[in-house]
């Protein structure tokens, strides 16, 4: 079985532009989070889709923001990036619709914001 | 406003020996409780899921337990590796889904 995917592996963008981070999650898992894991800090809940819907978000401006596809992938977007928006961008599934929420992670996204 | 801290932050062991990770957290109104290993600059990978309902769950040399009441969960680690060097995360997830990280405690393991 396929595990939690995430693309691209590294991207480097200047401050001001916008980056999209993708994420396919594991065959029957209807649910995607996303966290950031900036260096030094611990992990902080970004979104979380379930069935194409945000079902809740973490303490994040409105330039994060993300969607999800009918084939339950998802994109988190960063618009207007700062120099604090350099992290690991972490991205996890979840068969959530089986009423458990355990969450299985890709292998992240490292942002560098220059 | 969940908060989940891990004692102790750092923790160095020589091979083979029995070794216990602590977690707490200050809303005991958890729908789960899962514990992860992250080996530097990579994702997470699952060792563990507490349901609410249970008290521990085991797999090979781990063993975690759950006391919701108290706010505390451990993860006890026996006979030590060198391969079980990594840093150890607990996340709790409330009813509406969302997680909420420990700091993690970060293991050295020696030969």
């Amino acid at each position: 079985e396929a595990g939690v995917t995430q693309s691209p592996t590294h991207l480097i963008k200047t401050r001001g532009q916008q980056a999209t981070l993708r994420c396919s999650p594991i065959s029957g898992h209807t649910s995607v989070y996303w966290y950031q894991q900036a260096l030094g800090l611990g992990l902080q809940f970004l979104l979380w889709y379930d069935e194409g819907e945000e079902r809740n978000r973490g303490n994040f401006p409105p330039r994060f923001s993300g969607r999800q596809f009918p084939n339950y992938s998802s994109e988190l977007n960063v618009n207007a990036l700062e120099l604090e928006d350099s992290a690991l961008y972490l991205c996890a599934s979840s068969p959530w619709t089986s009423g458990s929420y355990e969450q299985y992670f890709g292998p992240g996204t490292r942002l560098t914001v220059t | 406003k969940q908060e989940v801290t891990q004692i102790p932050a750092a923790l160095s062991v020589p091979e083979g020996e029995n070794l216990v990770l602590n977690c707490s957290f200050t809303d005991s109104a958890i729908y789960n409780l899962q514990w992860f290993r992250q080996d530097p600059g990579k994702g997470l990978t699952s060792l563990l899921l507490i349901q609410s309902s249970q008290r521990e769950q085991t797999s090979g040399r781990l063993n975690a337990s759950l006391d919701k009441s108290s706010g505390r969960s451990t993860l006890y680690i026996a006979a030590s590796q060198p391969g079980d060097s990594a840093t150890y995360l607990c996340a709790v997830t409330d009813n509406a889904g969302k997680s909420t990280f420990g700091d993690g405690t970060t293991l050295t393991v020696k030969p």
